[in-house]
């Protein structure tokens, strides 16, 4: 299979640090993205590793393990305009992407 | 660069006709865009795969028929809803595939048509 699983909600603190998981069957994987989504708004690429190791992009870091078939989205310093879904996803033959169901944030004053 | 549009970006209307979404690919050219669904509070489900100048796939358990998707230039594809239903009601989202950018992205995604048939 080529699913991903990641938690559907996660809470966190506003300046906190929070971490999404996101586990994937191995079956045909070029690689790891992760997309944002506010409510009403298409998603907005974050991130995408290929490789094993950590991405980091200002508060936002990517981290993938192959061999664990696992990687996670790392923000840091979280602010309230940081409250979204945020997805894993995968591209599979063709190049087309497949998200995870969506991890919805939400972030406490 | 890299910019996708969508238009209209919301759309009412009756049950039984027909919409057209359309998906721009505005500074670059794409020979392949992809149309997505999404319900609310749920994740984005492939529908089809759209190549220019050829036939469309469609995932599994989408209707060809119901949803016809023609990508006449590598600038433009649609989406067209024939007769549409409540239960079509969604939020409907294409993407273009262009060249990888910084940080390894390569599908541009439009802002995203909501629909609601009555």
């Amino acid at each position: 299979g080529q699913s991903l699983e990641q938690p559907s909600e996660v809470t966190a603190v506003e300046g906190a640090i929070v971490q999404i998981n996101c586990t994937y069957q191995t079956s045909g994987f070029y690689g790891l993205s992760w997309y944002q989504q506010h409510d009403g708004g298409a998603p907005t690429f974050l991130s995408y590793n290929a490789l094993d190791g950590l991405e980091e992009t200002g508060r936002f870091s990517s981290f993938l393990s192959r061999s664990d078939s696992y990687g996670y989205l790392l923000l840091q310093e979280l602010q309230m305009k940081d409250s979204a879904s945020y997805f894993c996803a995968r591209k599979v033959g063709d190049d087309k992407i497949i998200f995870g169901k969506g991890t919805r944030l939400h972030i406490l004053p | 660069g890299a910019v996708v549009s969508q238009h209209p970006s919301w759309v009412i209307c009756k049950s039984g006709t027909s919409v057209k979404i359309e998906c721009r690919s505005l500074d670059f050219q794409a020979t392949t865009m992809f149309w997505y669904r999404q319900f609310p509070k749920q994740s984005l489900m492939l529908m089809a795969t759209s190549n220019e100048g050829s036939k469309a796939t469609y995932e599994q358990g989408v209707e060809k028929d119901k949803f016809l998707i023609n990508h006449a230039s590598l600038t433009l594809s649609t989406l067209t809803v024939t007769s549409a239903h409540p239960e079509d009601s969604s939020f409907y989202i294409c993407s273009a595939d262009g060249l990888a950018a910084r940080g390894g992205e390569t599908q541009y995604f439009g802002p995203g048509t909501r629909l609601l048939v009555l």
